[in-house]
């Protein structure tokens, strides 16, 4: 059974930081991999979507990786600033159903 | 303007009822999708449909139930049967080709209550 995990489940910086997040995974054949980010009472945002055959994907100041062998992803963001500051999900696809299962989620307070 | 639209934002109900959360998407998506949000466990699948008149269980279908009888709409009804029915609920949809599923995109959101 597939298990998404996600660490640290909490994360606090400083505005300008670089930070990574973290995604782990247990079951590597997985179809895709979605990196999303949750405002408190809101609807999830996609971010970014790895293919199983991708190795990373960039937007702005998002970069994902994707290390299907180890079972792992990271999220980089560079040069946060406050409006970061919500919490960010992983979530994994490991069908053509297009299921995702998800992982706890990280949440990222930038301080000004 | 296209996306999902979800209704009602909050919705509160009594022991006993059934209610009814709504879900639309005018993004012409083949499949579409219901999750579960609690404090501290993530998402969790209830349903999904990946045609219209066709659907199968997720993860925690017990005490809910859903139909699609049009591509665009997938209502959830939460039925008296569901002992903890409090959460947060989430609509989603996803383009399909013949052999790989796209995008995830997801509604605002229903917050429900039981009184």
């Amino acid at each position: 059974k597939q298990e998404v995990t996600q660490i640290p489940a909490a994360l606090s910086v400083p505005e300008g930081e670089n930070l990574v997040l973290n995604c782990s995974f247990t079951d590597s054949a997985i179809y895709n991999l979605q990196w999303f980010r949750q405002d408190p009472g809101k609807g999830l945002t996609s971010l970014l979507l790895i293919q199983s055959s991708q190795r990373e994907q960039t937007s702005g100041r998002l970069n994902a990786s994707l290390d299907k062998s180890s079972g792992r992803s990271t999220l980089y963001i560079a040069a946060s600033q406050p409006g970061d500051s919500a919490t960010y999900l992983c979530a994994v696809s490991n069908s053509n159903t297009g299921k995702l299962i998800f992982g706890q989620g990280t949440t990222l307070q930038v301080k000004p | 303007d296209g996306g999902i639209t979800q209704s009602p934002k909050y919705l509160f109900r009594k022991e006993g009822q059934n209610v009814t959360l709504s879900c639309e998407q005018n993004l012409n998506h083949d499949a579409m999708y219901w999750y579960r949000q609690d404090p501290g466990q993530g998402l969790r699948l209830i349903y999904y449909s990946q045609i219209v008149n066709d659907f199968q269980k997720g993860d925690i279908a017990e005490g809910y139930s859903v139909s699609r009888e049009k591509k665009e709409s997938f209502p959830l009804t939460v039925t008296s049967a569901q002992k903890n029915p409090t959460a947060f609920y989430l609509c989603a949809s996803t383009m399909t080709s013949a052999s790989s599923y796209n995008e995830q995109f997801f509604g605002p959101g229903t917050r429900l209550t039981v009184l």
